[in-house]
């Protein structure tokens, strides 16, 4: 069965800082994975996702992240924080097969200190 | 740009009401989905939805919840008696058939008391 583990429920970092959010998944095959940011009281965005090919893929608001297969993770990063990055990350991975469902990690609430 | 719409944003209802929330996906996409969050926890998937059928539900969908697409536009989830633990936010979902993407809606509070 798939399951996603997010290191961290919450992460602090000053504005300006590397951001690191942690993400690793179990899966008896290749996955797809998603990460997803929860902004209050909003619904989900998409920031980025890996399927196949280039293992290093690039987001939205200067996001970015790398599927390692032997390590089964794909962290989320961010070279410089900024104050409205403030929200809260989701990891989700879903198989190439069956209907696709999203099983998602815990979060992890991401805190930009000024 | 196209955008899955839920309605409504909240719902409050008493416990053993029936309630139904509405979703209108993305016009040319397939695979439905909802999802709950209870407050503070992550979002868990309750069912998917294909070829208007059910294509998986979980065990939280039990047989209070059903779906339905009325008119080939709506996607809806009932709940026939709620309960106090049914309160969450409910997200919607659409994907296409050849993307794993799913778009999601700003979802539906619902607060049973």
């Amino acid at each position: 069965a798939q399951s996603v583990t997010q290191l961290g429920s919450h992460v602090s970092v000053s504005e300006g800082a590397l951001v690191l959010l942690r993400c690793n998944y179990s899966s008896s095959v290749p996955p797809y994975l998603f990460w997803y940011v929860q902004y209050p009281n909003q619904g989900l965005q998409l920031l980025l996702k890996y399927t196949t090919g280039a293992t290093l893929v690039k987001g939205i608001n200067g996001f970015e992240a790398e599927f390692k297969k032997s390590e089964t993770s794909f962290h989320l990063t961010k070279p410089s924080a900024h104050m409205s990055d403030a929200a809260e990350y989701f990891c989700a991975v879903t198989l190439n097969s069956g209907t696709y469902k999203y099983i998602f990690g815990t979060g992890t609430r991401l805190k930009v200190l000024a | 740009e196209p955008e899955v719409t839920q309605t409504p944003s909240h719902q409050v209802t008493q416990m053993g009401q029936e309630v139904i929330l509405r979703c209108v996906p993305i016009s040319n996409h397939l695979y439905f989905y909802w999802y709950r969050q209870i407050l503070g926890q992550k979002v868990e998937f309750l069912v998917s939805f294909y070829n208007n059928e059910i294509s998986e539900k979980s065990e939280i969908f039990d047989d209070q919840f059903s779906v339905e697409r009325p008119d080939g536009s709506n996607f809806t989830l009932k709940i026939r008696s709620t309960k106090l633990e049914d309160s969450a936010m409910y997200f919607c979902a659409s994907a296409s058939d050849s993307t794993y993407e799913q778009y999601f809606g700003p979802g539906t509070r619902l607060t049973v008391t």
